[in-house]
C-alpha cells in the first residue's frame, strides 16, 4: 500500500494562531486526499476530501473558513486551522487513495493538536 | 444512512486464545468494508478489506474476516491472538468517496 506522511507528528500551539499540517504521499501519487479528526476515545470523523487542482468538499458542520485545505499536488495536501482555539484541539489524520487502488485509503500516523 | 455499529467498546482476551471483533453495518448498496487497526497516537493500518467475491477474507497479522450479507456483518477474527496485536480496532464501510467508521473496539491482551 501506499505510504503517508504527516507533519508535524505533534503541535501546540497559543489560541488565536493558526496551525499548518502537511500530508505527504511519499511513494505513489494521490488520486484524492481525506482530512479526518479523532476526538479522544471516538471514530474518526472525515472532514473534508481534497482532489489535487481543486477546491476540497467539505463534510456538512466542518467550517471551510477555519480549516483551509491545499491540495497543491498529487503528493502534498496541506490542512490549515486558522485562529485555532482550544475546541480545535485533535488528533487529525489524513489518508489518500492512489491511482490503481482508489477503492482503499492509506492512512497516515497522524498529526496531534493541541491549542493553549 | 450508512452507520457502522461495533458493539464492544473493550475486548480482554488472554494471549493464545481466538478472538472475535464485531461489526455491523447499514448500507443501502453492497459495500466495500474494511477493518483498521490503530495503536496510540498512530494512524490507521489497513488489516483487509472485503469488495466482492468469497465471502471470507484474509489479512496481514493473521487476520481474517467474513462478510455475511443476511446479517449485515463483517466480524473479524483471529485465531490466536498475540501480545502485540493489543491496539484499537475500527470496521469501516463505504465506497471510494467516503468511509464511515466504527466507533471502535479496544482490544487487551492478558498474559
Amino acid at each position: 500500500g501506499a505510504v503517508v506522511s504527516q507533519h508535524p507528528s505533534r503541535v501546540i500551539c497559543k489560541s488565536g494562531t493558526s496551525v499548518k499540517i502537511e500530508c505527504r504521499s511519499l511513494d505513489f501519487q494521490a488520486t484524492t486526499m481525506f482530512w479526518y479528526r479523532q476526538f479522544p476515545k471516538q471514530s474518526l470523523m472525515l472532514m473534508a476530501t481534497s482532489n489535487e487542482g481543486s477546491k476540497a468538499t467539505y463534510e456538512q458542520g466542518v467550517e471551510k473558513d477555519k480549516f483551509l485545505i491545499n491540495h497543491a499536488s498529487l503528493t502534498l495536501s496541506t490542512l490549515t486551522v486558522t485562529s485555532a482555539h482550544p475546541e480545535d484541539s485533535s488528533f487529525y489524520i489524513c489518508s489518500v487513495t492512489v491511482a490503481g487502488a482508489a477503492d482503499t485509503q492509506y492512512f497516515g500516523p497522524g498529526t496531534r493538536l493541541t491549542v493553549l | 444512512a450508512q452507520s457502522v455499529t461495533q458493539p464492544d467498546i473493550h475486548i480482554t482476551v488472554s494471549e493464545g486464545a481466538s478472538l472475535e471483533l464485531r461489526c455491523n453495518y447499514s448500507y443501502g448498496a453492497t459495500p466495500y468494508l474494511f477493518w483498521y487497526v490503530q495503536s496510540p497516537g498512530q494512524g490507521l493500518q489497513l488489516l483487509l478489506k472485503y469488495f466482492s467475491g468469497d465471502t471470507l477474507v484474509q489479512g496481514i497479522k493473521g487476520f481474517e474476516a467474513e462478510f455475511k450479507r443476511s446479517q449485515s456483518s463483517f466480524n473479524l477474527r483471529k485465531p490466536s491472538v498475540h501480545w502485540s496485536d493489543a491496539a484499537e480496532y475500527f470496521c469501516a464501510v463505504g465506497n471510494i468517496n467516503k468511509l464511515v467508521f466504527g466507533a471502535g473496539t479496544i482490544l487487551r491482551v492478558k498474559s
